[in-house]
């Protein structure tokens, strides 16, 4: 089954530490997309990439970093200047936008739960 | 004003009961429409996408888009307890930046 695999699904953090979260897509998206989602405040976009090695800042990218090495692959590494990392953190993927079709829906992951220790 | 308004609820309805959810918007070239279900602990998951005004139907669930309103619906049909989440909308406009802007998310309950 195709989809999008989070790991791991909670995480804990020291202060002073950087933490990696993990996301793999088996459907051949070329768009990946990290997401932060608190409580009352909806989805907030951190970074996106349209394509391999290429990426951009979304509204809130202070404190996080990212990269894209493969398709599949879009990795969100949260650093210690990021001072309030307790949040519930969502990756999507999406086809590219394409002639004929338009924007097409991105597709969420399960999420990772990070929290400060 | 933000882009995207969504009361968050929680709205209680009994079980059979059709449940209305709505979104108004203000961006008048948002052109893609989609509608989310996020169980708890849960990612959003795909329920709904339509592409500028109409209806779309899918069992029990109906999408509306009313563009001259900058309003848009998702209707229920028959709820069960199993539609109780977070229902999330989310639109787009054609060319240049194709990244959704999503609501706030209301919340359902559905009561046996």
């Amino acid at each position: 089954d195709g989809g999008i695999t989070q790991s791991p699904k909670y995480l804990f953090r020291k202060e002073g530490q950087n933490v990696t979260l993990s996301c793999e897509q088996n459907l051949n998206h070329d768009a990946m997309y990290w997401y932060r989602q608190d409580p009352g405040q909806g989805l907030r976009l951190i970074y996106y990439s349209q394509i391999v090695n290429d990426f951009q800042k979304g509204d809130i990218a202070e404190g996080y970093s990212v990269s894209r090495e493969k398709k599949e692959s879009f990795p969100l590494t949260v650093t210690s200047a990021q001072k309030n990392p307790t949040a519930f953190y969502l990756c999507a993927s999406s086809a590219a936008p394409g002639q004929g079709v338009g924007n097409q829906p991105q597709h969420f992951g399960d999420g990772t739960r990070l929290s400060i220790l | 004003q933000k882009e995207v308004e969504q009361d968050p609820g929680p709205l209680s309805v009994p079980e059979g009961a059709i449940v209305s959810l709505n979104c108004t918007y203000s961006n008048s070239a948002f052109q893609y429409f989609m509608w989310y279900r996020q169980y708890s602990r849960k990612g959003p998951e795909l329920l709904m996408y339509t592409y500028s005004s109409g209806n779309k139907e899918d069992g029990r669930f109906t999408a509306q888009v009313d563009k001259s309103s900058k309003y848009i619906s998702l209707f229920i049909r028959d709820s069960q307890p199993s539609d109780s989440a977070t229902y999330l909308c989310a639109m787009s406009a054609a060319g240049g930046s194709y990244i959704p802007t999503f609501g706030r998310g209301t919340s359902l309950i559905v009561h046996p």
